[in-house]
């Protein structure tokens, strides 16, 4: 049981190239989640997922676009790569369900500069 | 919007010591509060949560309370350790998890 599982740790890209972050989880959870952490800062919601073929924006979703085309994999795309794209990038996913707790399954980050 | 409001942003003990770190939300529809700990470098890991029909938890050296009222969350941490060393956020999120709010986070210094 891998968990939630993300490629690559990291990457350094060039001003305005693109790039697709990789999130699968074997967990068989409905909702699944990318997040920025910014050097010393908290943690931001860019998109989220509540099932294969729905997604919707959080909190910081420009630059970025997300697909979920089957339960396990959500990857989040990267076009045009800018400076203040330079971050942490997390993925995570939960199990919406009374009986279980609702808290998250973090991968284990992929650390992204943008040069 | 919805917000965590978490303090202190930095937090120093000594050994031994009890650290208490403090959140408040903003969402009064939000019924489920975990919190993380998060060690430099390493992913956020769930430590401890509670819902919103349970006024307080305990998991060993850590317990976490919970005032509806005042819409305000608390993580207790007794008997530090050098290994408490961390970075620790709050969170609160409403019926299914999703869309969960965190706090910007505390960090930890347990002094040996």
């Amino acid at each position: 049981n891998a968990g939630v599982t993300q490629t690559p740790k990291f990457r350094i890209l060039k001003i305005g190239q693109s790039m697709t972050l990789q999130c699968t989880q074997d967990m068989n959870h409905n909702y699944m989640y990318w997040y920025r952490q910014d050097p010393g800062m908290g943690l931001k919601l860019i998109y989220y997922s509540v099932g294969a073929g729905i997604t919707d924006k959080g909190e910081v979703p420009n630059g970025y676009n997300v697909s979920r085309s089957t339960t396990e994999d959500f990857p989040l795309r990267l076009e045009l790569a800018a400076p203040s794209q330079t971050s942490v990038y997390f993925c995570a996913s939960s199990y919406p369900q009374k009986a279980l707790p609702y808290g998250y399954t973090f991968g284990s980050g992929t650390r992204l500069t943008v040069v | 919007g919805e917000n965590v409001e978490q303090h202190p942003s930095t937090l120093s003990v000594q050994e031994g010591d009890s650290a208490v770190i403090k959140c408040t939300y903003s969402d009064s529809a939000s019924n489920y509060f975990p919190w993380y700990k998060q060690e430099l470098g390493k992913r956020p890991q769930l430590i401890i949560d509670i819902r919103s029909n349970v006024g307080e938890k305990k998991d060993q050296r850590i317990a976490v309370t919970l005032n509806k009222t005042a819409k305000h969350f608390s993580l207790h941490i007794t008997e530090t350790q050098p290994e408490d060393s961390a970075v620790y956020f709050c969170a609160a999120s409403n019926t299914g998890g999703f869309k969960t709010i965190f706090g910007a986070g505390t960090r930890l210094f347990v002094k040996a």
